[in-house]
């Protein structure tokens, strides 16, 4: 049982180019979220998810994008990369509606040069 | 979801209990708390969550003070493993909408030491 995968691991983008980090979860999990860690800081919610079909924002959402068109995977898009989304990046996914606990990936620690 | 209050950092010796607070004097009624710690930047992990009464598993017990507007995480006997950044987070239920965000303040960095 693998949990939730995220890749790459490491990335490091210049600014301007896009790319998509990939985040898939084999539990069945009907949310998933995307978060960003700064420095020194707690996470931050970039876009979520609620199922398949079904993604709204969160607190940081501008500059990135995220669809959800199977129920396992949750990409996370960066259309033109900016330094200031120098970050790691944690995905999440919850079971269902009852209140249960998250399960993170390890993380995508990106960065634009 | 309500704000948290945490100390930044504690220390613990190891084999000692360590008890981090945490204060949500604004949570109501259908908040949860949920506590999650950080090991060296990995993913965060899941601890323990409650409403109002304490709760035990084999990681930690929480208890909650009656009025709810506080919370402590006890690690019973802790070790050096335990070194990690704890976050105390309310959360609201995912039946009204709000359970599926979480909201990190910056959390207590707990030192275990020998």
């Amino acid at each position: 049982n693998a949990g939730v995968t995220q890749t790459p691991k490491f990335q490091v983008l210049k600014t301007g180019q896009s790319m998509t980090l990939q985040c898939a979860q084999d539990m069945n999990h009907e949310y998933m979220s995307w978060y960003r860690q700064d420095p020194g800081m707690g996470l931050r919610l970039i876009h979520y998810s609620v199922g398949a079909g079904i993604t709204d924002q969160g607190e940081v959402p501008n500059g990135y994008n995220v669809s959800r068109s199977t129920t396992e995977d949750f990409p996370l898009r960066l259309l033109s990369a900016a330094p200031s989304q120098t970050s790691v990046y944690f995905c999440a996914s919850i079971k269902d509606r009852v209140n249960t606990e998250a399960f993170f990936g390890q993380g995508t620690r990106l960065t634009v040069v | 979801d309500a704000k948290t209050t945490q100390p930044p950092s504690m220390d613990c010796a190891e084999g000692r209990a360590a008890n981090l607070p945490c204060n949500h004097s604004t949570i109501s009624g259908n908040e949860y708390v949920y506590w999650y710690r950080q090991i060296h930047s990995q993913g965060p992990q899941y601890i323990i969550h409650g409403l109002k009464n304490n709760e035990t598993n084999e990681m930690a017990s929480l208890i909650i003070t009656e009025d709810r507007k506080s919370s402590t995480l006890i690690l019973p006997h802790a070790t050096l493993r335990d070194t990690a950044v704890y976050y105390c987070i309310v959360r609201g239920s995912i039946l009204t909408g709000g359970g599926n965000k979480l909201t990190f303040g910056t959390g207590t960095q707990l030192k275990v030491e020998l």
